[in-house]
């Protein structure tokens, strides 16, 4: 039974660039969420989909967008790089409501 | 105010003892709470989850909420080094979404 994959695990970009993000839920779940994981904090809510469409979006710019495809995976994407987006990108599943997350592996940003 | 706020840490306790790690929250409608433990440059993994008021062991963890004092705690008895890490309390505040606390680092001695 597959958890859930992200790729790529590591990226490096130029401040301004654009970068692309993926992730495949757990098999059996059909709601992702996008973390954000700076050094020495918790993970901070991107935004989540559920059905293709963004239900509940956290506290980050409009830079940083989804889109949910008919077999639950999911794309992150982020425009206009800052040397402040550099963290630990987490991709996490769910069943039904209230179940635990699963996470995936992370995908390491570093913008220079 | 931070929506889940967790002892800042460190916390360090010699193997075998009880480890203690304490959570508050603001959102008083919030219905699910976990515990999650992160291991240096790996992702966060599921050590508990608990949804009422009281106590829930499993195994050497035990979660306890209290809902109406917004408060939610994990003990680890007989701590081992192994469960060396940083453990972050989430809530779903609602509909499904997670917030997690900045997390608490656990160091324990052999």
């Amino acid at each position: 039974d597959a958890g859930v994959t992200q790729s790529p695990t590591h990226l490096i970009k130029t401040r301004g660039q654009q970068v692309t993000l993926r992730c495949s839920p757990k098999s059996g779940h059909d709601t992702v969420s996008w973390y954000q994981q700076a050094l020495g904090q918790g993970p901070q809510f991107i935004f989540q989909y559920y059905e293709e469409e963004e239900r509940q979006r956290g506290n980050f710019p409009d830079r940083f967008s989804g889109h949910q495809f008919p077999n639950y995976s999911s794309e992150l994407n982020v425009n206009a790089l800052l040397l402040g987006d550099s963290a630990l990108y987490l991709c996490a599943s769910r069943g039904t409501g209230g179940s635990p997350l699963h996470f995936g592996n992370g995908t390491r940003l570093t913008v220079t | 105010q931070k929506e889940v706020e967790q002892n800042s840490g460190p916390l360090s306790v010699p193997e075998g003892a009880i480890a203690s790690l304490n959570c508050t929250y603001s959102d008083r409608g919030s219905q699910s709470f976990f515990w999650y433990r992160q291991y240096s440059g790996k992702s966060p993994e599921l050590i508990m989850f608990i949804y009422s008021n009281g106590d829930k062991e499993d195994g050497r963890f035990t979660a306890q909420l209290n809902k109406a004092s917004q408060y939610v705690s994990l003990l680890i008895r007989d701590s081992q080094p192994s469960d060396s890490a940083t453990y972050l309390c989430a809530v779903d505040t609602n509909a499904g979404k997670s917030t997690f606390g900045d997390g608490t680092t656990l160091t324990v001695k052999p």
